[in-house]
Formats: C-alpha cells, sequence, structure tokens
C-alpha cells in the first residue's frame, strides 16, 4: 500500500522555466511534508518541508505548496537551473511535531534540465 | 565528521552469508534511521533509534534483519542468511532531537549473488 505517491516517473523542463513535481498521500495522519533530492550514488538531501497548519513555504528557488483537503502536494523550482536534475523525493510523516518521526517515501521522480 | 557516514559502500555476496553494514550518525544527533531502497522503488523504512528508548522495529521485513546502536552513536544493521530480495541500497540517516528532517549518508549497495 503505497501511502505516499509520486505519479510522474520523470519530468524535463527548459532551463529557466518552473518545475512542477506532484506528490499525493492517502494517509490523513501526516501532518509533516519534506522534499529530498538526490544525486546518483548519494544519499538524499533535505531540500524543503511543510507542516500540516501551513499552506505555503517558501525558500528561495524552491516553494512547496500544501493542499490537505486533495492530499496533494507540489514542489515549484523556479527558476529551473542544471543542477536541479536529480530524482526528487516526497516524504511524509506522522506525530505530533515532536520531531524525530520515521518518514514515509514517494518513489521519486527524475527531474532533467535541458540547457 | 562533517556527515552521516557508511561503511562499505559496496557489499556483494553471496545468498546464505550473513552480512553487516555499518552507520556513524551525524555528532549529537539523537535519533538513527534505516531505510532501503530497491531498484525503481521509494525509500522503505526499516527501523529508527531514539536515544535510549526501544527502536522502532515496524519496518523490518523479517526476523533475518536486526540492527544495534551502540552507546547512542554507530549504529550496525545485520542481514542474516541473505537472499537475492535484500539487494537493494541501504541508507542511514540522523537527526537531531525535535528535528524532522533527516540527514542521509551515502549508502550501502548490497548485491546479493
Amino acid at each position: 500500500d503505497q501511502q505516499v505517491k509520486q505519479n510522474s516517473p520523470s519530468l524535463s523542463v527548459q532551463e529557466g522555466r518552473i518545475s512542477i513535481l506532484n506528490c499525493d498521500y492517502t494517509n490523513s495522519m501526516f501532518d509533516y511534508f519534506l522534499w529530498y533530492k538526490k544525486y546518483p550514488a548519494e544519499g538524499p538531501t533535505f531540500l524543503i518541508s511543510i507542516s500540516s497548519i501551513k499552506d505555503k513555504n517558501e525558500d528561495g528557488r524552491f516553494t512547496v505548496f500544501l493542499n490537505k483537503s486533495a492530499k496533494h502536494l507540489s514542489l515549484h523550482i523556479v527558476p529551473s537551473q542544471p543542477g536541479d536534475s536529480a530524482v526528487y523525493f516526497c516524504a511524509a510523516s506522522v506525530g505530533p511535531n515532536f520531531g524525530n518521526e520515521k518518514l514515509t517515501f514517494g518513489t521519486g521522480t527524475r527531474l532533467t534540465i535541458i540547457p | 565528521g562533517a556527515g552521516v557516514s557508511q561503511s562499505p559502500s559496496n557489499k556483494v555476496t553471496e545468498k546464505g552469508k550473513d552480512v553487516e553494514l555499518r552507520c556513524d550518525p551525524i555528532s549529537g544527533h539523537t535519533a538513527l534511521y534505516w531505510y532501503r531502497q530497491s531498484l525503481g522503488q521509494g525509500l522503505e523504512f526499516l527501523i529508527y533509534f531514539q536515544g535510549n528508548s526501544a527502536p522502532d522495529k515496524s519496518g523490518l521485513p523479517s526476523d533475518r534483519f536486526s540492527a544495534e546502536r551502540t552507546g547512542g552513536s554507530v549504529s550496525t544493521l545485520t542481514i542474516q542468511r541473505t537472499q537475492q530480495e535484500d539487494s537493494a541500497v541501504y541508507l542511514c540517516a540522523s537527526t537531531r532531537e525535535g528535528q524532522n528532517e533527516q540527514f542521509f549518508g551515502p549508502g550501502t549497495r548490497l548485491t546479493v549473488l
């Protein structure tokens, strides 16, 4: 049972344009969401997160949007740069926001930025 | 060290052998997690340690898998009588108390022939 779903295995975007990566979840108990970026032969690197009490969080070129009623979140990268080419994982956790909760990951979306 | 380190980076073993994978978390991080990523899959939670509390073993796929965390720091994941379906990248992560953002090591790629 895949509780976190990334339905697009791959996405190609022109350099300078906006990249939008999507994620859906089924467990209504999830209350904290994270995006990770992964290069080949490296571990995932934390990008940005959002708590369920918010619907948007922005950090530089990265913005995460959360739609709780639709159980959907998205990561926007603008402008996209060649170094953004990587696999992006969506993750979610359940808990009282005290932290240190295990994460449930999606299967990832491979983003390719075309120069 | 500056980040989470794991060893070995690659391990090839024969079916039926035991393997041990090691994780050194970031100094001062109280929580340590093991995940694995099989080909074409997302990261699958295996086990996590939080301070002196009993570990959450709910993700371990079978009793052939076990893990220890000694002295609240280094952790070892042991897989006994390895099977071909155990082939995956095994990732370790750690985090500070009160945080949800986990910091990952580079992983150990395990191949069971």
